[in-house]
C-alpha cells in the first residue's frame, strides 16, 4: 500500500524550532519529487516547499523561505522540514505528498496523487 | 490572497452540470499544467485532475477538466451529495525563482 505518514508536530512557541518528518512506504521514494502543503484552521491550502527526487533541487514558498529547509533521506525513505523562527502565522496542519513526476521529468508540479493524513503545528506562547 | 483565483462558492442539484472556474496569468496557468484537488470535509485532499486534463485511476469521468491561455476548469457532470467539498486548483508558478500556488478553494454544495 502505498503511504505517507507525517510526524513531529507540536505546540511551540513563537520564535522556536522543530522537524517534521514523512515517513513513505509502498512506492519507490527516490524516484519521485516529494512536496510540503499546510492548511491554517478554516483556511485554504498553502504549497510550502519541494525537493526533487535526488535532494538537488528545492524551492519555498515566500513565506517560509529563509526560515524552512526540506530535505530527503533516500535511504531511509523519508521527507523532512526544519522550521525555525517559527511565526504565529506557521500554525496549520502540515501535509507531505508525493508527486507524480521526479527521476523521468523537469522538476515541477506534476501534481500530487499521493498525501500523508498531516500533522499538527501550534506556535502560540 | 491567493495567486490562482477561484469563486469561494459553487452549487448545484443532483444530476446537474456544475464547473469551478481558475484564473491565473502567464506565468503560472499560462505556461504550466494545472491540477485540481477535492478535499472532503476533515480529510486530506485528493487528486482529480492533472495535465490540465487527466483524470488519476479510480476518478470518475463526471469529472473532467480544461485549461484556455490563463484559465482553466473543474466540471463536475451529474452532481452526487457525495460530491459536496472543496475544491482547489494548482499549478507551478515560474516567477519568484519557481513556486507552486493554489487556489483559493471553492466550497461546492449539492441542494
Amino acid at each position: 500500500e502505498v503511504q505517507l505518514v507525517e510526524s513531529g508536530g507540536v505546540v511551540v512557541q513563537p520564535g522556536g524550532s522543530l522537524r517534521l518528518s514523512c515517513a513513505a512506504s509502498g512506492f519507490t521514494f527516490d524516484d519521485y519529487t516529494m512536496h510540503w502543503v499546510r492548511q491554517a484552521p478554516g483556511k485554504g491550502l498553502e504549497w510550502v516547499s519541494l525537493i526533487s527526487w535526488d535532494g538537488g533541487s528545492t524551492y519555498y514558498a515566500d513565506s517560509v523561505k529563509g526560515r524552512f529547509t526540506i530535505s530527503r533521506d533516500n535511504s531511509k525513505n523519508s521527507l523532512y522540514l526544519q522550521m525555525n523562527s517559527l511565526r504565529t502565522e506557521d500554525t496549520a496542519l502540515y501535509y507531505c505528498a508525493k508527486d507524480l513526476g521526479g527521476i523521468f521529468g523537469v522538476v515541477t508540479l506534476y501534481g500530487m496523487d499521493v498525501w500523508g493524513q498531516g500533522t499538527t503545528v501550534t506556535v502560540s506562547s | 490572497q491567493s495567486v490562482l483565483t477561484q469563486p469561494p462558492s459553487a452549487s448545484g442539484t443532483p444530476g446537474q452540470r456544475v464547473t469551478i472556474s481558475c484564473s491565473g496569468s502567464s506565468s503560472n496557468i499560462g505556461s504550466n499544467t494545472v491540477n485540481w484537488y477535492q478535499q472532503l470535509p476533515g480529510t486530506a485532499p485528493k487528486l482529480l485532475i492533472y495535465s490540465n486534463n487527466q483524470r488519476p485511476s479510480g476518478v470518475p469521468d463526471r469529472f473532467s477538466g480544461s485549461k484556455s491561455g490563463t484559465s482553466a476548469s473543474l466540471a463536475i457532470s451529474g452532481l452526487q451529495s457525495e460530491d459536496e467539498a472543496d475544491y482547489y486548483c494548482a499549478a507551478w508558478d515560474d516567477s519568484l525563482n519557481g513556486r507552486g500556488v493554489f487556489g483559493g478553494g471553492t466550497k461546492l454544495t449539492v441542494l
